[in-house]
């Protein structure tokens, strides 16, 4: 199982700042993923991350909004940008298991943010 | 529609009894993966068990079991012996795997168990 490291592991942001999220696996992985958990909400997929290329992005989420990058396999950096209350959530990174028989996802700890 | 669907936002259950969390699916695909993960205050997402498709027998992993019903496109989670640290909440996710996102998982909404001594 891989070991995933997110850092910070809370932080509380003034309105119109941006926060860069750290995410190191301990292990090589060619795709990682990032989460968020709004208030009592379930996890919803930001983009997956491929290194060497551009991160796919899922419905509702935009690059100038939530720049990533992937810079080798075993690092990646998500940025929550000029951010506003709605943002206040928990961001998750995530790897697949590809050695397991259902590629389940290892987390991180989680990025617990608040916005002020 | 919803992918995932767990109908009960909260479940209470004694300690040493067991408690099934239920989780029903919505797809199209004839092949998919089914997972449950538990959320502890802390905030971590731990996976617990997986469940395919094709898989004929019902997955089990120690004090956890799925009770899957293809016909019914359920999958409910069995945690048995409960425990006071089975607090937590619990997640249902489904892959599916056609559509080129076969990596992504769809959670469902989440079962906020309390077990109480």
């Amino acid at each position: 199982s891989a070991v995933i490291s997110q850092k910070p592991s809370r932080d509380i942001c003034q309105r119109g700042t941006s926060l860069t999220i750290q995410c190191q696996v301990d292990s090589q992985v060619t795709m990682m993923f990032w989460y968020r958990q709004q208030p009592g909400q379930s996890l919803t997929l930001i983009a997956t991350a491929n290194q060497g290329s551009e991160a796919t992005y899922e419905s509702g989420f935009v690059i100038d909004k939530f720049p990533i990058s992937r810079p080798n396999l075993t690092f990646s950096t998500l940025t929550v940008s000029n951010m506003s209350p709605e943002d206040s959530s928990i961001y998750l990174c995530s790897v697949e298991d590809v050695g397991s028989k259902g590629g389940e996802l290892f987390f991180g700890e989680g990025s617990r943010l608040t916005v002020l | 529609a919803q992918k995932i669907t767990q109908t009960q936002p909260g479940m209470f259950v004694q300690e040493k009894e067991a408690v099934t969390l239920d989780c029903t699916y919505d797809t199209s695909d004839q092949s998919y993966g089914l997972f449950w993960y538990k959320q502890p205050s802390s905030g971590e997402m731990i996976f617990l068990i997986y469940q395919g498709s094709y898989d004929e027998q019902n997955a089990t992993e120690g004090r956890y079991s799925l009770n899957f019903q293809k016909a019914r496109k359920s999958a409910n989670l069995v945690i048995s012996a409960s425990q006071l640290g089975d607090s937590a909440m619990y997640f249902c996710a489904m892959r599916e795997n056609s559509g080129g996102s076969n990596y992504k998982l769809t959670f469902g909404k989440g079962t906020l168990l309390t077990v109480n001594p």
